[in-house]
């Protein structure tokens, strides 16, 4: 069975800096990895879809790889801002299973 | 508009009662999905359904069922509402690979 884990569970940051957001995985035949945005109260934001045969995908500030034999993907934002603030959530399709298995997500606090 | 909605946003129920959550989709994927995210636990699976024909139990289907009326519609019901029932409910859809959410609702079962 699939697990996804997500550390930190929070994160705190001053405006400007790079951080990254780090997700693991226990079993690697995954068909892709997703990173997702949630604003409180809201809806999930993709942000990133990393295929299996990839090793990285970048967007703007955002840059996530991933690394299927060692079961890590790691989301990096560069030069953070307050409008970053959100909980960011990892997920996994495994081969042979149909739908995703999500971490628990990171709470990501940029300080002005 | 919205590619993915849900109605309603917001719901306040009682233990017991029958509630039904709304989905639709104008992105013409076959595959939609419903989670549910409960605080500290990640978004659970509750079911899937890859066209109108074919509907699956997820991993927490134990007191839900759900309908596909078409291709864009896909709806959960709650038959009889249980407080551990309150939680975040998400519709999604997907298509190559990718997911793509509705806003959720949130229900409280008191």
């Amino acid at each position: 069975k699939q697990e996804v884990t997500q550390i930190p569970a929070a994160l705190s940051v001053p405006e400007g800096e790079n951080l990254v957001l780090n997700c693991s995985f226990t079993d690697s035949a995954i068909y892709n990895l997703q990173w997702f945005r949630q604003d409180p109260g809201k809806g999930l934001t993709s942000l990133l879809l990393i295929q299996s045969s990839q090793r990285e995908q970048t967007s703007g500030r955002l840059n996530a790889s991933l690394d299927k034999s060692s079961g890590r993907s790691t989301l990096y934002i560069a030069a953070s801002q307050p409008g970053d603030s959100a909980t960011y959530l990892c997920a996994v399709k495994s081969t042979g299973r149909r739908a995703l298995t999500f971490g628990s997500g990171t709470r990501l606090q940029v300080q002005p | 508009d919205a590619d993915v909605t849900q109605t309603p946003r917001n719901r306040i129920t009682k233990t017991g009662k029958r509630i039904m959550l709304e989905c639709s989709q104008t992105k013409g994927h076959d595959r939609m999905y419903w989670y549910r995210q409960d605080p500290g636990l990640g978004l659970r699976l509750i079911y899937y359904s890859f066209d109108v024909k074919d509907i699956n139990k997820g991993e927490i289907s134990d007191g839900y069922s759900v309908s596909r009326q078409a291709q864009a519609k896909f709806s959960l019901s709650l038959e009889s509402a249980i407080p551990n029932q309150t939680a975040l409910y998400f519709c999604a859809t997907s298509a190559g690979g990718e997911q793509f959410f509705g806003p959720g609702t949130r229900l409280t079962v008191l």
